[in-house]
């Protein structure tokens, strides 16, 4: 059973463009959430999707959006990068609430030039 | 609003001694309890969790941590380490109602050595 896989694992990406990452969720699952985990850090709470729609967010600017498509999968999308966009984004999915657990992806290292 | 506070940012013992993670949280509602493992390269993997009942919680290899409601404390423990226990670790929580976010704390990196 194939658990959280996010694509790509790795980006190098210049200042000012645009990056989209992808999760596909664990078999089963039909929440996703994103984290955004800066070097030496917790990872700190994007967005959730649930049913294709963004019911929670964190404290993150509008630059940061994302999507969930029918099947479940989600894209994160970050525009206009900056610097301090360099991170690892990991990709958690859930059946309902945290009770259930959450399975996160091994992340897409961003790394902004 | 809740928040994490893991008390140390790096740990260091020996092989097969015991070993005490602290972790203290701050919330004004009712919250589930979790511990979760990196290892370097990988995402996060879950321990253990605490989602009500008993205050003593068994998660995966060998670990285990006792929920203080009174001293809002949540501190993991493992009897005897070993080298493959080298990693990050990170003490989280969400509130029991709505959409369950997790609140990460810092982290601790567990040092295993021979």
């Amino acid at each position: 059973d194939a658990g959280v896989t996010q694509s790509p694992t790795h980006l190098i990406k210049t200042r000012g463009q645009q990056v989209t990452l992808r999760c596909s969720p664990k078999s089963g699952h039909d929440t996703v959430s994103w984290y955004q985990q800066a070097l030496g850090q917790g990872p700190q709470f994007i967005f959730q999707y649930y049913e294709e729609e963004e019911r929670q967010r964190g404290n993150f600017p509008d630059r940061f959006s994302g999507h969930q498509f029918p099947n479940y999968s989600s894209e994160l999308n970050v525009n206009a990068l900056l610097l301090g966009d360099s991170a690892l984004y990991l990709c958690a999915s859930s059946l309902g609430g945290a009770q259930n657990g959450y399975t996160f992806g091994s992340g897409t290292r961003l790394t902004v030039v | 609003a809740q928040s994490v506070t893991q008390l140390d940012s790096q740990v260091p013992v020996f092989e097969e001694a015991p070993v005490e993670l602290r972790c203290n949280y701050s919330s004004s509602v009712s919250v589930y309890l979790f511990w979760y493992v990196q290892y370097p390269n990988q995402g996060l993997q879950l321990l253990l969790k605490y989602l009500s009942g008993s205050t003593l919680v068994k998660g995966i290899n060998g670990f285990e941590a006792e929920f203080n409601k009174s001293q809002t404390s949540f501190h993991l423990r493992k009897p005897s380490v070993h080298i493959s226990d080298t990693a990050e670790y990170f003490c989280a929580v969400s509130d029991i109602s709505g959409y369950n976010k997790l609140i990460f704390g810092a982290g601790t990196r567990l040092a295993v050595h021979p």
